[in-house]
């Protein structure tokens, strides 16, 4: 059984440009969900996808998008990075049958200068 | 507005004591909630979790009780081992709606030796 790997690990990117950030889910897990933890604060929700669909959002505006694919990996991507997007990006797979604890990754540290 | 809040930032412990880390949540819909520990420069890791219809559950050496009257749930370490040094986040979700983790900004426990 594969854990939730995210690439990459490290990633320097200038204000302005565009970044995608990519996620293997665990297997057996249809629904992945991305998560921001800036430095000193918990993972706050970004968005999840189930089945290949938006299946809910938190408090982040449009520029910040996703993609699930069929084999359940998915894509986060954020146009326009603002220096407030540095951060660790965590992914985490789960299923949909009744509640299951989320399995995360290691996270993508995106430093924005 | 913070839903889940952990009010101690840090928490330090001898080795063979016990450990108590203590969470407290607002929205009286969230009816699971889970720990997770966090390495530096990895992702979080499930621990335990409990159902809002139990009060207890417990996993070895760890015991998540919650009261819902008081809307406060603690984690239980005992006995504290020097591994078991790490940022603790406390996570709650309403599985009705989308089934997001809503996170604490985490306690960093250090058990000393």
């Amino acid at each position: 059984e594969t854990g939730v790997t995210q690439s990459p690990t490290h990633l320097i990117k200038t204000r302005g440009q565009q970044v995608t950030l990519r996620c293997s889910s665990q297997s057996g897990h249809n629904t992945v969900s991305w998560y921001q933890q800036a430095l000193g604060q918990g993972p706050q929700f970004i968005f999840q996808y189930y089945r290949e669909e938006e299946n809910g959002r938190g408090n982040f505006p449009p520029r910040f998008s996703g993609l699930q694919f069929p084999n359940y990996s998915s894509e986060l991507n954020v146009n326009a990075l603002e220096l407030d997007d540095s951060a660790l990006y965590l992914c985490a797979s789960s299923t949909r049958t009744g509640f299951t604890e989320a399995f995360f990754g290691q996270g993508t540290r995106l430093t924005v200068v | 507005d913070q839903q889940v809040k952990q009010n101690s930032p840090s928490l330090s412990v001898q080795e063979g004591r016990i450990s108590i880390l203590n969470c407290d949540y607002t929205n009286s819909m969230f009816d699971y909630f889970l720990w997770y520990k966090k390495y530096p420069a990895e992702g979080p890791t499930f621990l335990i979790s409990i159902s809002s219809i139990k009060d207890k559950n417990e996993d070895g050496r760890f015991t998540v009780f919650l009261n819902k009257s008081a809307k406060h749930l603690s984690l239980h370490i005992v006995p504290s081992q020097p591994g078991d040094s790490a940022v603790y986040f406390c996570a709650a979700s309403d599985r009705g709606s989308q089934g997001n983790l809503i996170f604490g900004k985490g306690t960093k426990l250090s058990v000393k030796p």
